[in-house]
């Protein structure tokens, strides 16, 4: 079966300091995969998605970056965090493709920037 | 711009009523729509999707593209539905998911 899996689930750091976020998804292969923020009273602000190795669409212009090494691995990264970036990190996979399929969401990252 | 809107951030209605969660979409094409539920301290999990036009734990959502809606209904409400519930909208033929805001709802005891 499919697991997705993200580290660490709790991360606190400073102001100016980098950031990396890892997810990982196992069972699949070729998934399409997403990072989102989730904030309170904002919903899901989807952050970066990407259909194969290399290939990475950026929805909103900030301070972070993704990439994608790997198949199944997504990397949300920054050079230096700003305060605004402190929010919980969700990562998602779908099969390949475009259509009505199923996101499938790994436990999230909490990350705090003080 | 497509947009999904959740009007309501929080709802509380007593255990045993019916249950009414509003998503209204602005798409001027044929959307793909879903309802994702988070329990507390569980991931985000898919619900339900209009494709499918079934019933998930007694939850129904009919699309009504005349208003451009997609609204979750359940017609009495359990206190193991309390959960935060996120409206989304998926165009067809792109990779892209557009999540609304969210509605917390608190099923009373």
């Amino acid at each position: 079966s499919q697991t997705i899996h993200q580290w660490p689930a709790t991360l606190v750091q400073p102001v100016g300091s980098p950031l990396s976020l890892e997810c990982t998804v196992e069972g699949t292969s070729n998934p399409n995969l997403y990072w989102y923020r989730q904030a309170a009273g904002r919903g899901l602000q989807l952050l970066f998605y990407s259909v194969g190795i290399g290939q990475i669409s950026s929805e909103v212009p900030q301070n972070l970056s993704a990439s994608r090494p790997q198949d199944r691995q997504f990397i949300l990264s920054s050079k230096k965090l700003l305060l605004s970036d402190s929010g919980f990190y969700l990562c998602a996979w779908s099969v390949a493709g475009t259509g009505a399929y199923e996101q499938y969401f790994g436990p999230g990252t909490r990350l705090t920037v003080t | 711009a497509q947009r999904v809107t959740q009007p309501e951030k929080l709802l509380s209605v007593f255990k045993g009523a019916p249950v009414e969660l509003k998503c209204n979409y602005s798409y001027s094409g044929s959307p793909e729509l879903f309802w994702y539920v988070q329990y507390s301290r569980q991931r985000l999990q898919l619900l339900l999707r209009h494709i499918s036009r079934e019933s998930i734990k007694g939850f129904t959502a009919d699309l009504n593209k005349g208003e451009t809606s997609f609204h979750l209904k359940k017609p009495f409400a359990q206190e193991e539905d309390s959960a935060m519930y996120y409206c989304a909208l998926s165009r067809s033929g792109t990779y892209k998911y557009i999540f609304g805001t969210g509605t917390r709802l608190k099923v009373l005891a």
